[in-house]
């Protein structure tokens, strides 16, 4: 059964960092993209950055392009999304998402729980 | 960048009704459009994927039809577990759009 499993969600103030973690499991990891999409409160959905399974590609929306990083460790199942001068309009429920292949990232086939990320002073 | 028009933005209905809602791209797209269902506290789940082609597990009074800038999720015979919130996304090019979602209620 596939499994994504997202965490490091916590309360920063703007300009601060903090790193989202997601384990995955019930695939091989390594041969499929991955992807960080987010929701702000009562809002929709914003697809935020994608990590092609080897890691050769990673991708960004414009409003994070520069302040984010996503990176992989296929030897631990993990995907990361660094977070840096964070702000307050990136408050937002963030979701780890598997895609359906090794490259493309917007085919999001299984997701995770969601983990809060407020910024607030 | 691409947009994605959705609506309508809610609707309600009746468990055993019929309900459609349509996502317009502002360029063609082709075949990449996904539709994804949301409950309240919950992740997305994708529905339908490639514009017409349902999800394992899916069950099959849901169906998905267009191609190009217009398309359509359809629900027939809903059921109470069908209220929800649905939302399309594109995946043709960068950024991965989705529309503002439907919010599907019981009247």
């Amino acid at each position: 059964e596939v499994q994504v499993l997202d965490s490091g969600g916590d309360i920063v103030q703007p300009g601060g960092s903090l790193r989202l973690s997601c384990v995955a499991s019930g695939f091989p990891f390594r041969s499929y993209a991955m992807s960080w999409v987010r929701q702000a409160p009562g809002k929709g959905l914003e697809w935020v950055s994608g990590i092609s399974g080897s890691a050769s590609g990673t991708y960004y929306a414009d409003s994070v392009k520069g302040r984010f990083t996503i990176s992989r460790d296929n030897s631990k199942n993990t995907v990361y999304l660094q977070m840096n001068s964070l702000r307050v309009e990136d408050t937002a429920t963030y979701y780890c998402a598997k895609a359906r292949t090794t490259l493309t990232t917007g085919l999001l086939d299984s997701w995770g729980q969601g983990t809060l990320v407020t910024v607030s002073a | 960048d691409i947009q994605m028009t959705q609506s309508p933005s809610s609707l309600s209905a009746s468990v055993g009704d019929r309900v459609t809602i349509t996502c317009q791209a502002s360029q063609d797209i082709s075949h990449y459009l996904n539709w994804y269902q949301q409950k309240p506290g919950k992740a997305p789940k994708l529905l339908i994927y490639d514009a017409s082609n349902l999800e394992t597990g899916v069950p099959s009074r849901f169906s998905g039809s267009g191609s190009g800038t217009d398309f359509t999720l359809t629900i027939t015979n809903l059921q109470p577990e069908d209220f929800a919130t649905y939302f399309c996304q594109r995946y043709d090019d960068l950024p991965y759009t989705f529309g503002l979602g439907t919010k599907l209620d019981i009247k």
